[in-house]
This record gives C-alpha cells, sequence and structure tokens, in this order.
C-alpha cells in the first residue's frame, strides 16, 4: 500500500535554530499538507499545498513558517527559528482530491520536533 | 462551543466486545467525515471515509453519518487487543485539499 514518508523521526534543535522537515507524499497525489499534534492535544492543521502554491494555511502559520516542494517527490516544513512552543509531531499528509473520493487523506508517520 | 467533539475516554470493553464511538461537530457544511486510528507517538492511519450521509462498513467497522443531528459513529464488532488506541474523527468541506478538523480523540482498551 503507498504511504507518505518522513524523515528524520525524531529531531532535537536549540531553541533559534531553523529545522527543515521532510516528506516523501504518495507519487499521484495533488494535494500536499502539515499538521502538528502537541502532546495530548488534537491534530491541528497548518498548511495545505496545490499546484506549487499554498491554498489554504492556519493561524499558527506565521511567518517563521514555510513549505515547498522543491522537486517532484519532496514536500519540505521549515521552521526558521525555533521556539520552544514548537515542540511537537509534525505529519505530512496527502490526498488525491475528487480523482479518488473514496481515499481521504494518507497521513505519514510524523517527525517528533524536540526544542530545547 | 468546539466545532468538532469527541469523548476523550478511556473507553475500556472485554475483547469481543461492540464498541460505539462518537463525535459530534456543529458547521453543517461539513460533507466528508473520516475515522482515524493512532497508536501512541504514531501517525494517524485512515480506517473509514463517508462522504454525506448514511452507513459504510469494512469488514468489523461501520460508519454512520447523521448530518441532520451533525453526529457520525463508529462501531468496531469483536474487538480485539489489537484494537486499542486512539480513534480520532475528522471532517471537511469538500474533498479538493481542504483542511481536516479532527476531533480530541477517544482512547480506547480493549481488554483479553
Amino acid at each position: 500500500e503507498p504511504e507518505v514518508t518522513q524523515t528524520p523521526s525524531h529531531q532535537v534543535t536549540q531553541m533559534g535554530q531553523e529545522v527543515i522537515l521532510r516528506c516523501v507524499p504518495i507519487s499521484n497525489h495533488l494535494y500536499f499538507y502539515w499538521y502538528r499534534q502537541i502532546l495530548g492535544q488534537k491534530v491541528e492543521f497548518l498548511v495545505s499545498f496545490y499546484n506549487n502554491e499554498i491554498s489554504e494555511k492556519s493561524e499558527i502559520f506565521d511567518d517563521q513558517f514555510s513549505v515547498e516542494r522543491p522537486d517532484g517527490s519532496n514536500f519540505t516544513l521549515k521552521i526558521r527559528s525555533t521556539k520552544l512552543e514548537d515542540s511537537a509531531m509534525y505529519f505530512c499528509a496527502s490526498s488525491n482530491g475528487d480523482r479518488e473520493p473514496d481515499y481521504g487523506y494518507t497521513f505519514g508517520s510524523g517527525t517528533r520536533l524536540t526544542v530545547v | 462551543q468546539k466545532e468538532v467533539e469527541q469523548d476523550p475516554g478511556p473507553l475500556s470493553v472485554p475483547e469481543g466486545a461492540i464498541v460505539s464511538l462518537n463525535c459530534t461537530y456543529s458547521n453543517s457544511a461539513f460533507q466528508y467525515f473520516m475515522w482515524y486510528r493512532q497508536y501512541s507517538r504514531k501517525g494517524p492511519e485512515l480506517l473509514m471515509y463517508t462522504y454525506s450521509s448514511g452507513n459504510k462498513e469494512d469488514g468489523r467497522f461501520t460508519a454512520q453519518v447523521d448530518k441532520s443531528s451533525k453526529y457520525i459513529s463508529l462501531f468496531i464488532r469483536d474487538s480485539q487487543p489489537s484494537d486499542s488506541a486512539t480513534y480520532l474523527c475528522a471532517m471537511n468541506l469538500n474533498n479538493a485539499g481542504n483542511m481536516l478538523t479532527f476531533g480530541g480523540g477517544t482512547r480506547l482498551m480493549v481488554k483479553p
């Protein structure tokens, strides 16, 4: 079964440092997403990406965050200057929209980001 | 009122029991409804996906959507210890890249 792959599985960084989280979505999917889940809390939407641009973003996704699809397979989330409160599990997801209406979103296993 | 509400549990049942998990929501514009299973510190795994109202069955799992009541359910028949996990409901407005809104999850424990 096709998978969304995320690397690294765990990243520890110092406050103020930049981090890049990487994802390889399912190859024929059109929509790509980042979500985060702070320990013990809900899964929260950050951003969606379609046709090489951001299509929707939440209030969480401020100027410290950016996304990129640098080539045909990777999708990245960059946090420019990490804060302690950025510590969370970050999930990448992809979907194929109306081309596969029974498929829903597929999530990756996540990157656990710890800011110290 | 929260947009999507789910009883956090934990819900503890004996093996073989029928489990009923539920979510209520406030936004009547939601059209697509999903149930995910999440093991500790892992990504959500899609279990069921339903468009609009009605029932959908897949093996031991049945998803129900009642849009008039803004209420969705997931039933698990013949529950197994391996079903022990957190179950998340999620929903969105359309299937064209719209963001998912999640419930907080219900922790299910199935005891052998």
